[in-house]
């Protein structure tokens, strides 16, 4: 089955500042999924990006895809305190499998 | 629409005993998921449905654990007997049809078992 590895595994920034993160994965893919966890809550979708898409955007969020590289990033601009959660990449169909996370602090 | 709802939100019980945990999928969702959370093996997909049968139970962890679901609205999950290592947050999630899509979480239930 296919999972993404987020990279790095925690960042700690301050208000205003952007945050990047980074998703590898190790087969080919349709699509790819980024997902947000607040702390004790579940799972919160945020973009999907297909295999055929080299960039997105929804809101401060930009995302790209490489499939040469088998790599996603999400970018979150003008981060803010409500901001501050666990980021998952997502790959697979039926099977969707996800990373370990990246643990975002937005200190105000 | 109420999103996936999960009952219960919280369940602590004894080694040994058998728990039930609950879930309602949104409303015309046709693929139903159930994941577990914990801090050493990160979200771990158990089994999921299609069209209320059961597709990929390969995450299952042992045959302490099964999974049903009777109808298109109800699914449970079923721990017995459950040991501390089930300890974790177990989750619901649905999509519309299969293949990638976008699924919607439901806020978990976390299970401690002494």
């Amino acid at each position: 089955s296919q999972q993404g590895e987020e990279d790095p595994q925690a960042l700690s920034i301050q208000e205003g500042e952007n945050a990047t993160m980074n998703c590898s994965y190790k087969t080919s893919i349709n699509n790819l999924q980024w997902y947000r966890q607040n702390s004790g809550r579940g799972l919160v979708h945020l973009i999907l990006i297909r295999s055929n898409e080299r960039e997105k955007h929804s809101g401060r969020l930009r995302v790209t895809l490489d499939t040469s590289k088998k790599s996603s990033s999400l970018l979150i601009t003008a981060s803010r305190a409500a901001d501050t959660a666990s980021y998952f990449c997502a790959t697979g169909n039926n099977d969707m499998r996800f990373g370990a996370g990246t643990r975002l602090t937005v200190k105000p | 629409d109420a999103g996936v709802i999960q009952s219960p939100r919280h369940e602590v019980t004894e080694m040994g005993q058998e728990v039930t945990l609950r879930c309602k999928p949104i409303s015309g969702h046709n693929s139903l998921f159930w994941y577990r959370q914990t801090m050493m093996r990160g979200l771990e997909l158990l089994i999921y449905f299609n069209n209320n049968v059961p597709i990929d139970d390969s995450g299952m962890p042992e045959d302490r654990f099964s999974a049903k679901m009777p109808n298109a609205s109800f699914s449970t999950l079923k721990i017995q007997p459950s040991e501390p290592r089930d300890s974790a947050v177990y989750f619901c999630a649905s999509s519309w049809a299969s293949g990638g899509r976008e699924q919607f979480f439901g806020p978990g239930t976390r299970l401690t078992v002494l």
